[in-house]
């Protein structure tokens, strides 16, 4: 079936330090990728995404390039603001089948 | 205008009783989701209809009952709620196969609390 698996834990850090996220897959076929973002007391929102082997998607200075390779679609922001404390899933869907399957996500703090 | 609305926003009820969730989307999609967030914040799809037919239907208590009278709506009735059914219940929508490729779009969640 198909599955994401992001990094154990949340993760903290300070203001204007360097952030990854970890995601991996596991899917038939090829994929469509996606980071979504939910800020405390929100809903989900699409922070980016990317839909073939090489992509990259990028968005409020966040990116993800799709790895075929690895399996992966780490996020990656260069220089993180206490605004962007809060929970990014990662998620796919498969071809043939329209069924978002998300991560466990990850609560990300960042510190003034 | 909000895109995908839920209503209402937070719901505190007893153990037992028969409540119900509505959303509604203004986009045009023919496609539209519930999905369960519990406490460790784990999202897991719960339903899925496509022009009002039921598509998805995931392990889900039947006194989880679904309801989409037209492509616009999606609506969620619990019978008997229980104290484990606590959780945000978020919907969603999508554009048929282009949601494969384009993502889905969420309302702002419904917290439920049984108590």
């Amino acid at each position: 079936g198909n599955s994401v698996t992001q990094m154990e834990g949340p993760v903290t850090l300070s203001e204007e330090a360097f952030l990854t996220i970890n995601c991996t897959y596991t899917a038939t076929g090829y994929p469509s990728l996606f980071w979504y973002v939910q800020y405390p007391g929100e809903g989900l929102q699409l922070l980016l995404k990317a839909t073939k082997a090489d992509d990259k998607g990028s968005n409020k200075g966040f990116e993800a390039t799709y790895r075929k390779e690895t399996t992966s679609f780490h996020l990656e922001k260069g220089s993180v603001q206490v605004s962007d404390s809060a929970v990014y899933f990662c998620a796919l869907t498969a071809y043939g089948n329209n069924r978002l399957a998300f991560g466990k996500g990850n609560q990300v703090v960042v510190i003034p | 205008d909000t895109a995908v609305s839920q209503t209402p926003k937070y719901l505190v009820t007893q153990m037992g009783n028969d409540k119900s969730i509505k959303c509604e989307q203004n986009l045009g999609h023919d496609t539209m989701y519930w999905y369960k967030q519990d406490s460790k914040k784990f999202l897991k799809i719960m339903f899925s209809y496509n022009n009002k037919e039921l598509i998805i239907n995931e392990t889900v208590p039947n006194r989880f009952s679904p309801k989409s009278p037209d492509k616009a709506h999606l609506n969620l009735h619990i019978n008997s709620l229980e104290l484990g059914d606590s959780a945000v219940y978020f919907c969603a929508s999508s554009q048929g196969d282009l949601g494969r490729a384009s993502g889905y779009t969420f309302g702002s969640g419904t917290r439920l609390t049984v108590v």
